[in-house]
């Protein structure tokens, strides 16, 4: 099946450093990448997909200038925490769409990215 | 309302039992409609997609009920192996009117089943 890489797989930082994390995917083209994020004990939420070549699209209540994405090629997204805050610590998860795909429902998953701000 | 809703559980059966989630989605517009199982501290992985007319994968049942609005997840001869978060998905359509995002996944909070010996 297709794969989705994540990098870092997690990372600790300071409050107000800003952190990226990258999401390829690596054995397909993907015209649309999701970022999620993920709090304990509670599920998946939507925060903004990454379509490349063109702005994001964030769903409501997520700060587009605080979570900058960037879909610069078919197999890279990267989303930026900037100024991160203790309340920003959560696991971050990316999927992606197979062009190719037969379903335009098929994601396949990323690994995942936990961030800690302390 | 959550746009998609399923009891958290946890449930806790032996091996062997078989256990059944629900789960009810609110849009009557959704598309389509997937079961998840995320481990512990790792990404989802897809279980199975869920048709109208019902479908199975070896241990696993799904059905779909569009009147109702209701999903639901049967399994067989429940393993060890089976004990992780079950989360009901449902495609709703397309992210925005411009029709560029496609595959907008909703997630249901999990199911968390525990199989013990």
């Amino acid at each position: 099946g297709a794969v989705v890489s994540q990098h870092p797989s997690w990372v600790i930082c300071k409050s107000g450093t800003s952190v990226k994390i990258e999401c390829r995917s690596l054995d397909f083209q993907a015209t649309t990448m999701f970022w999620y994020r993920q709090f304990p004990k509670q599920s998946l939420m939507l925060m903004a997909t990454s379509n490349e070549g063109s702005k994001a699209t964030y769903e409501q209540g997520v700060e587009k200038d605080k979570f900058l994405i960037n879909h610069a090629s078919l197999t890279l997204s990267t989303l930026t925490v900037t100024s991160a805050h203790p309340e920003d610590s959560s696991f971050y998860i990316c999927s992606a769409r197979d062009l190719e795909g037969s379903s335009t429902d098929t994601q396949y998953f990323g690994p995942g990215t936990r961030l800690t701000v302390l | 309302r959550k746009e998609v809703e399923q009891d958290p559980g946890p449930f806790n059966v032996p091996e062997g039992a078989t256990v059944a989630f629900n789960c009810t989605y609110s849009n009557s517009a959704s598309q389509s409609f997937f079961w998840y199982r995320q481990d512990c501290r790792k990404e989802p992985k897809l279980l199975m997609s869920v048709y109208s007319s019902g479908n199975e994968d070896g241990r696993f049942t799904a059905q779909l009920n569009r009147a109702s609005q209701y999903i639901s997840l049967l399994i067989r001869d429940s393993k060890l192996s089976d004990s992780a978060t079950y989360l009901c998905v449902v495609n709703m359509g397309s992210a925005n009117a411009g029709g560029t995002s496609y595959g907008k996944l909703t997630f249901g909070q999990g199911t968390i089943l525990t199989v013990h010996p």
